[in-house]
């Protein structure tokens, strides 16, 4: 049974950070994972999907790296700011199943 | 495009009562997903809609719970009764199709709390 775990839960950093968030997943056999944003009362904004043919994907000043071989993900927010307070949840899909997500990884950037 | 759609965004109940959410998925949308998402967990796939049909229910409580898609548009989500631990965001999501490369969309939630 997949499982998908991120580490750290909570992560607090002052504004202009560079920061990493962890995604691990025990199976192997996946087609995406991908990472999204939530805000506190709405639902979830995709950020980045990452094809399990793909080592990463880059949107602005966020990228998503994957080892599927590790079942590790990582995603990079450089120059952190406010605005980017948020809970990030990890996701991934298992030959068009529904999405397995981990726990998530709250954010708050600190001006 | 317009984004999924879902109603209501906040529900209080008392326990033993029923509830109901709907869902109105992106036009052209195949696939419809329901999750559940328990404060501090993260989403959790009660049932998914290939069309009007079902393609995976294996985490949906029956005894309790039950969804339906009419016409393979809409979507409605019921619980009867409920208890104190389905409160939770209810999040509704759709997508092309349920082959790998589509990305699923999702809606703003309905936040059940069960007192």
């Amino acid at each position: 049974k997949q499982e998908v775990t991120q580490i750290p839960a909570a992560l607090s950093v002052p504004e202009g950070e560079n920061l990493v968030l962890n995604c691990s997943f025990t199976d192997s056999a996946i087609y995406n994972l991908q990472w999204f944003r939530q805000d506190p009362g709405k639902g979830l904004t995709s950020l980045l999907l990452i094809q399990s043919s793909q080592r990463e994907q880059t949107s602005g000043r966020l990228n998503a790296s994957l080892d599927k071989s590790s079942g590790r993900s990582t995603l990079y927010i450089a120059a952190s700011q406010p605005g980017d307070s948020a809970t990030y949840l990890c996701a991934v899909d298992q030959a068009g199943t529904a999405l397995i997500f981990g726990k998530g990884t709250t954010l708050s950037v600190s001006s | 495009e317009a984004g999924v759609a879902q109603s209501p965004r906040y529900k209080i109940i008392e326990k033993r009562q029923s509830v109901a959410f709907w869902c109105n998925p992106i036009s052209g949308h195949a696939t419809l997903y329901w999750y559940q998402q328990i404060l501090g967990q993260g989403p959790k796939l009660l049932i998914q809609f290939q069309n009007n049909g079902v393609v995976d229910d294996s985490q949906l409580p029956k005894d309790r719970f039950s969804a339906e898609r009419l016409k393979g548009v809409d979507s409605t989500l019921k619980i009867q009764p409920a208890k104190l631990e389905d409160s939770a965001v209810y999040l509704c999501a759709s997508s092309f199709s349920h082959g790998v490369l589509y990305e699923q969309d999702f809606g703003p939630g309905t936040r059940l709390t069960v007192t």
